[in-house]
């Protein structure tokens, strides 16, 4: 069973407010991956870390996503200033050496 | 760009029946496959991962790959209530890429 972490497991926010969710990656899983899953279910890979290193992300042209994985802290993932269409499921997932990916339950973070 | 498509889109099966879930993919570079699993208010939860062209059989689940016809499948024998979920076919180049996902299959299993 995964062992990573996601808090809050649901967050709702106003248009324009800011979104933070955190991670707590498995024990030992050097590589965190965060998506977005919409509500057709569709995933969109945001951003990917290796040992708090960024390794891969999407253009996020709009630069309203931010996210970090400090060592000996969560990681996080922060959208400033939410908009209706950012209401989703954020999953983080990590990986050990291997290949297998682990996720949490995700954070549904709706925007009214 | 990467493209991975599954069909169909939800499937019904009757419980003890025989589930096959297809997914083909656009990239000719591609390496690993996975196949996952969600359930309602969960997070996916890989199921197989298959490599090499061929099947590769795990209890109940086997997996078929064929790179050259750009072609991956599942097939879930004995099906059981319990394996009623989202099913996600998965991509990735290579070890450090990030998973190209299709849109998933509705897997309901009708006692």
């Amino acid at each position: 069973n995964s062992k990573v972490i996601q808090t809050p497991r649901y967050l709702v926010k106003g248009q324009g407010q800011k979104a933070k969710m955190r991670c707590i990656p498995e024990k030992g899983h050097p590589v965190v991956f965060w998506y977005q899953q919409n509500k057709n279910n569709e995933f969109k890979f945001l951003i990917n870390f290796q040992n708090q290193e960024v390794l891969q992300q999407i253009d996020m042209t709009e630069k309203r996503f931010s996210a970090e994985c400090p060592s000996n802290s969560p990681c996080s993932l922060e959208i400033q200033s939410s908009e209706a269409g950012d209401s989703a499921l954020y999953l983080c997932a990590s990986r050990p050496p291997g290949w297998e990916v682990f996720f949490g339950k995700g954070t549904r973070l709706t925007v009214v | 760009q990467q493209k991975v498509q599954q069909s169909p889109e939800s499937l019904i099966v009757p419980e003890g029946g025989m589930a096959s879930l297809n997914c083909t993919f656009s990239d000719r570079n591609s390496q690993y496959f996975w196949w996952y699993r969600q359930h309602s208010g969960e997070g996916p939860k890989a199921l197989m991962s298959i490599f090499s062209n061929g099947d590769k059989k795990e209890g109940r689940f086997t997996a078929h790959l064929n790179k050259a016809s750009l072609y991956v499948s599942l097939h879930i024998k004995d099906s059981q209530p319990s394996d009623s979920a989202l099913y996600f076919c998965a991509v990735s180049m290579d070890s450090n890429y990030q998973l190209i996902w299709g849109s998933g299959t509705k897997l309901i299993i009708k006692p």
